[in-house]
């Protein structure tokens, strides 16, 4: 199984330029997560689904939209891209949130100049 | 949502035993205990979870107060490789199908 695949790994954008941020599970997890880490910070949620068709708002989803077709695709989208979104990003998933073990991606580090 | 609080850093030398503390005092009775940890320049990894009981797995030891107002990740022989960031967080009906991480307990290991 290849986990949680996050593509691209490194990305910069211009000011006020969009992208999607790809993430795919191979797990058949219904939880997909995605977080953003500043420099020397902790992770903050963006948004998450419980499965298919269902997502919700995090702490920061400001600037950010995602979408569910899928239980494997999970992406994450950028409108409008400004410098305060300079971040690490990291996409999750797990099959039970509470006794099974969260699979991270390698993440998405990405600058907006 | 679920609220954890961990002291921001510690300090370990190697090859002794590490006792990293957190504190959930707004805990509900069906909330899972869940540590992770996070090595420079990478992404999280799972450590340990629990809910009631003490729990051991080939990482660590995880110890749950009583009460389940506090838990303790125990590293039995810290080594360099140690070195990191310990999240401690809790799933289950306080966060609802929120994962929240705080900021966590940075580690350092000293040889």
């Amino acid at each position: 199984n290849a986990g949680v695949t996050q593509t691209p790994k490194f990305r910069i954008l211009k000011i006020g330029q969009s992208m999607t941020l790809q993430c795919t599970q191979d797990m058949n997890h219904n939880y997909m997560y995605w977080y953003r880490q500043d420099p020397g910070m902790g992770l903050k949620l963006i948004y998450y689904s419980v499965g298919a068709g269902i997502t919700d708002k995090g702490e920061v989803p400001n600037g950010y939209n995602v979408s569910r077709s899928t239980t494997e695709d999970f992406p994450l989208r950028l409108e409008l891209a400004a410098p305060s979104q300079t971040s690490v990003y990291f996409c999750a998933s797990w099959s039970h949130k509470n006794t099974g073990e969260l699979f991270f991606g390698e993440g998405s580090r990405l600058t907006v100049l | 949502d679920a609220k954890t609080t961990q002291p921001n850093s510690m300090e370990s030398n190697e090859e002794e035993p590490v006792h990293l503390p957190c504190n959930h005092s707004t805990i509900s009775g069906t909330d899972y205990i869940h540590w992770y940890r996070q090595l420079p320049s990478q992404g999280p990894e799972y450590v340990i979870h629990g809910l009631t009981s003490n729990v051991n797995n080939r990482m660590a030891s995880l110890a749950i107060a009583e009460d389940r107002k506090s838990s303790t990740l125990i590293l039995h022989r810290a080594t360099l490789r140690d070195a990191a960031v310990y999240y401690c967080i809790l799933s289950g009906k306080t966060s609802y199908d929120k994962v929240i991480f705080g900021p966590g307990t940075s580690l350092s290991v000293i040889p």
